[in-house]
């Protein structure tokens, strides 16, 4: 068990601006989700893969932010046209499936600051 | 649709005293709920969770939570503080057949004065 994998860890970039993170989950975890996070605030729920299908999107997830897991194994969340309000701390999660009740794993993050 | 509210944002103990972090839930269906610590800089790491067996849930390090219906109630304590334990603290909420995602309160910063 190799834990939940996120890359980049920090990335830096000029408003307007693409970016796009990864994540490596927990390789038996079917079910991966994406938070967002900001300065004193908990995670927000963005979105929810059971295996390759995306099966819930937050409303906060605008039309700039698309996320993908092609192949049910690795995640990719990319922001289009970055704005200074896309800063923040993005967490990946997976979990076993058919667990009832059963905690998320959550990788260390990936930290956008858009200047 | 659940929710969490963690009552103080910051709160500050003395090592060897009693931590007591407050959380209240409103779920429309029987609950799940987590508690998770974050460090510095880093992800989200498990306390404990309760999912309906014993009320009284035992955690790592020393850590334990209470679920009580009545009070919509899952209160975090640990009877003497270590300055390690000084992080911030996530409480969560998830409901049944709602994919399971957590719904997280807004945190308490835990700070340990030696």
């Amino acid at each position: 068990d190799t834990g939940v994998s996120q890359n980049p860890r920090h990335k830096i970039t000029k408003r307007g601006q693409n970016v796009t993170f990864r994540c490596d989950p927990i390789s038996e975890h079917n079910r991966l989700y994406w938070y967002r996070q900001t300065l004193g605030q908990g995670p927000e729920f963005l979105t929810y893969f059971q295996n390759e299908a995306q099966l819930e999107k937050s409303r906060l997830l605008s039309d700039r932010f698309s996320a993908e897991r092609p192949k049910g194994s690795f995640s990719t969340l990319e922001i289009q046209r970055t704005e200074q309000g896309d800063s923040a701390m993005y967490l990946c999660a997976s979990r076993t499936p058919g667990t009832s009740g059963g905690e998320l794993f959550f990788g260390e993050g990936s930290r956008l600051t858009v200047l | 649709a659940q929710s969490v509210t963690q009552l103080g944002s910051h709160v500050s103990v003395s090592e060897g005293a009693l931590v007591l972090l407050r959380c209240n839930y409103s779920s429309s269906v029987p609950p799940y709920l987590f508690w998770y610590v974050q460090y510095p800089n880093q992800g989200l790491q498990l306390l404990l969770k309760y999912t309906s067996a014993a009320t009284l849930v035992k955690g790592i390090n020393g850590f334990e939570a209470e679920f009580k219906k009545s009070e919509t109630s899952f209160h975090l304590t640990k009877p003497s503080a270590h300055m390690s334990d000084a992080a911030e603290y996530f409480c969560a909420v998830s409901g049944r057949g709602s994919n399971y995602k957590l719904t997280f309160g807004k945190g308490t910063l835990l700070t340990v004065n030696p």
